[in-house]
């Protein structure tokens, strides 16, 4: 079994400043990983992967994320936030071994972005 | 492309009561899935299909019933509605189930209030 967590269930952040958004796995096997963002209202949107390869993602909006094999996290993060940015983050997982492209999802991160 | 489409976008059931809720993709997409979302605890599955006639149970399949008739058309039923069962509805959508997993795009929910 996997399960997925993380860390901050809200992040409250200024206009302009950094942001990261902390997410731990656990799975007895290897994993893919992902990062979905919300916006009010609307479904989910993939803001970024990790398949293989490079252990530093990059995505949308100017958001990247690292993977760090051992300590089981993949971090999300973005230099400097905008107001529309606010949002909440799901980091979910796919186990190699899972039939189907079953995700697990952690429990949302909500971030919200001040003026 | 329409992506994934959900109907209704909003329900209030009574106890006891039965509906479906509609998933359709117009992306010839093999995977579909649907979610649930409640708060604090991200998205979990309810039930999956890997391609037309061809289902399986998630996480959270009990009081649910699905069927793939066509590859376009997802639905989920509610056979006698609890109060647990008060919930956003997300489905989703992906090219393939193979390895690595392809992305998954969401429709915009349904949210599902049972009295």
């Amino acid at each position: 079994a996997q399960s997925v967590t993380q860390l901050d269930s809200q992040v409250p952040v200024f206009e302009e400043a950094p942001v990261e958004l902390r997410c731990n796995y656990s799975s007895s096997v290897s994993v893919y990983l992902f990062w979905y963002v919300q916006y009010p209202n609307q479904g989910l949107q993939l803001l970024l992967k990790y398949l293989s390869g490079s252990t530093l993602v990059k995505g949308i909006n100017g958001f990247e994320a690292e993977f760090n094999k051992s300590q089981t996290s993949f971090h999300l993060r973005k230099p400097s936030v905008h107001i529309s940015d606010t949002a909440e983050y799901f980091c979910a997982v796919a186990s190699f071994k899972a039939a189907g492209n079953k995700l697990t999802f952690g429990g949302g991160t909500r971030v919200l972005v001040k003026p | 492309n329409a992506g994934v489409t959900q109907t209704p976008k909003f329900q209030v059931l009574k106890t006891g009561q039965s509906m479906t809720l509609q998933c359709a993709q117009d992306m010839n997409h093999e995977y579909m899935s649907w979610y649930r979302q409640d708060p604090g605890m991200g998205l979990r599955l309810i039930h999956y299909s890997v391609g037309a006639g061809i289902t399986d149970q998630g996480e959270v399949p009990n009081g649910y019933n699905v069927s793939r008739s066509t590859t376009e058309d997802f639905p989920l039923r509610l056979l006698s509605a609890a109060p647990s069962q008060t919930s956003v509805y997300f489905c989703a959508s992906s090219a393939r189930q193979d390895f690595p997993p392809d992305t998954q795009y969401f429709g915009p929910g349904t949210r599902l209030t049972v009295l």
